[in-house]
């Protein structure tokens, strides 16, 4: 059973470069969501999907970042033009509908940190 | 506006000692409420929730007590043993929504 999984674990980049990161969900999970964490916060919700598409998206989700989840299995999500203020955790969790209690699996993360 | 609320940043408890961890929530539309687990490198770990219609849920070392009319949730950890020092994050969800979290709250097991 292979739980949730992120690329790249880690990502250095410089102010006004695109950066993109891959999340892969548990296979029969339907749903899929972006959280960010900042230092000394708990993870802040961005957006999320079910199947392929996007139900929601966070006003913490400015016109830079965009989401996909193409064939209702892995995501990506690309920040355009980064800025300092994006460094952070970046975490993905994926989640079945279905279940009771709403519990979210979540992957080890995609820390970014824009120079 | 934060919705769920760990007023406590830290806790330090003995080893073998209960560990006791609340939490606040504003939001009287939540339906469920959960607890994960946070290790430094990792993402966080869930380890225990609650639907709004009950008081209480045990799984082995980990109880979630949940008071609806304070908006008030704790986590008990009996006994505490030096793997539980960790970062607990409260969380809450209306009905398959998105998850809110709190600002989190360290643990650490004293030896």
């Amino acid at each position: 059973d292979t739980g949730v999984s992120q690329d790249p674990r880690h990502k250095i980049t410089k102010r006004g470069q695109n950066v993109t990161f891959r999340c892969d969900p548990i296979s029969e999970h339907n749903r899929l969501y972006w959280y960010r964490q900042t230092l000394g916060q708990g993870p802040e919700f961005l957006t999320y999907f079910q199947n392929e598409a996007q139900l929601e998206k966070s006003r913490l989700l400015s016109d830079r970042f965009s989401a996909e989840r193409p064939k209702g299995s892995f995501s990506t999500l690309e920040i355009q033009r980064t800025e300092q203020g994006d460094s952070a955790m970046y975490l993905c969790a994926s989640s079945l509908r279905e279940s009771h209690y709403n519990e979210q699996f979540f992957g080890p993360g995609t820390r970014l940190t824009v120079l | 506006d934060q919705q769920v609320k760990q007023n406590s940043p830290s806790l330090s408890v003995q080893e073998g000692r209960i560990s006791i961890l609340n939490c606040d929530y504003t939001n009287s539309m939540f339906d469920y409420f959960l607890w994960y687990k946070k290790y430094p490198a990792e993402g966080p770990t869930f380890l225990i929730s609650i639907s709004s219609i009950k008081d209480k849920n045990e799984d082995g070392r980990f109880t979630v007590f949940l008071n609806k009319s304070a908006k008030h949730l704790s986590l008990h950890i009996v006994p505490s043993q030096p793997g539980d020092s960790a970062v607990y994050f409260c969380a809450a969800s209306e009905w398959n929504d998105k998850i809110i979290f709190g600002k989190g709250t360290r643990l650490h097991i004293l030896p």
